[in-house]
């Protein structure tokens, strides 16, 4: 299996610029976690899904931010308008069940 | 409410020198423990996890880790550390409801 796929791997934009980030979970996984990380925050989970349904976006920190899981092997995570304070790099992670966790190589932001 | 707390923001060790990295959580059902593993640009990676059984349990690298129920531990060690071992890691607990929490990690620094 190629793992959790991020895409893109690194991405700079405006502010005020849309920005999606996509990714393909591993085959037969059947939850998806999207993860920001930043030096003064550390890893935060923003939303994750199971069986293609959001179960918990508390963690999502404003309505610029939206996930979509259309089917078990696409999710995006998209943020309008984006602004400089979103700049972080994020994770996308899938499970099956409550094991272990495998995570993607990560989409760095930058948003100038 | 459920929380993972590591206590150490960073630690310096000497190549060749025992680890143990400490980490409390905040559960109130027995819960599912993990370490992960986070080298400088790259995701996370599973170093061992906790379910049930033997409280010391095994992991790749040679790293260990030992869970104390009465302590509401989970400390990872490894008795002799590599230079390559530098890097983050985060203690997890998984609650119910697939969701992880994810301690704020500790940065190891190996001096030759």
């Amino acid at each position: 299996d190629a793992g959790v796929i991020q895409s893109p791997r690194h991405e700079v934009t405006e502010m005020g610029q849309e920005v999606t980030l996509r990714c393909k979970p591993i085959s037969g996984h059947n939850s998806l976690f999207w993860y920001r990380q930043t030096m003064m925050r550390g890893l935060e989970l923003l939303i994750y899904f199971n069986n293609n349904v959001p179960i918990d976006d508390s963690g999502m920190p404003e309505d610029r931010f939206s996930a979509k899981m259309p089917n078990a092997s696409f999710s995006t995570l998209k943020i309008q308008p984006s602004e400089p304070r979103d700049s972080a790099v994020y994770f996308c992670a899938s499970s099956l069940m409550d094991n272990e966790q495998f995570f993607g190589p990560g989409t760095r932001l930058t948003v100038l | 409410a459920q929380s993972v707390t590591q206590p150490d923001i960073h630690i310096t060790v000497s190549e060749g020198a025992s680890l143990e990295l400490r980490c409390n959580y905040s559960y109130g059902a027995t819960p599912y423990l993990f370490w992960y593993v986070q080298s400088p640009g790259q995701g996370l990676q599973l170093l061992l996890k906790y379910f049930s059984g033997d409280t010391l349990v095994q992991g790749i690298k040679g790293f260990e880790a030992e869970f104390k129920r009465s302590q509401s531990s989970f400390n990872l060690r490894k008795p002799s550390v590599h230079w390559s071992d530098a890097a983050e890691y985060f203690c997890a607990v998984v609650t119910g409801g697939f969701k992880t929490i994810f301690g704020a990690g500790t940065r190891l620094f190996v001096k030759a």
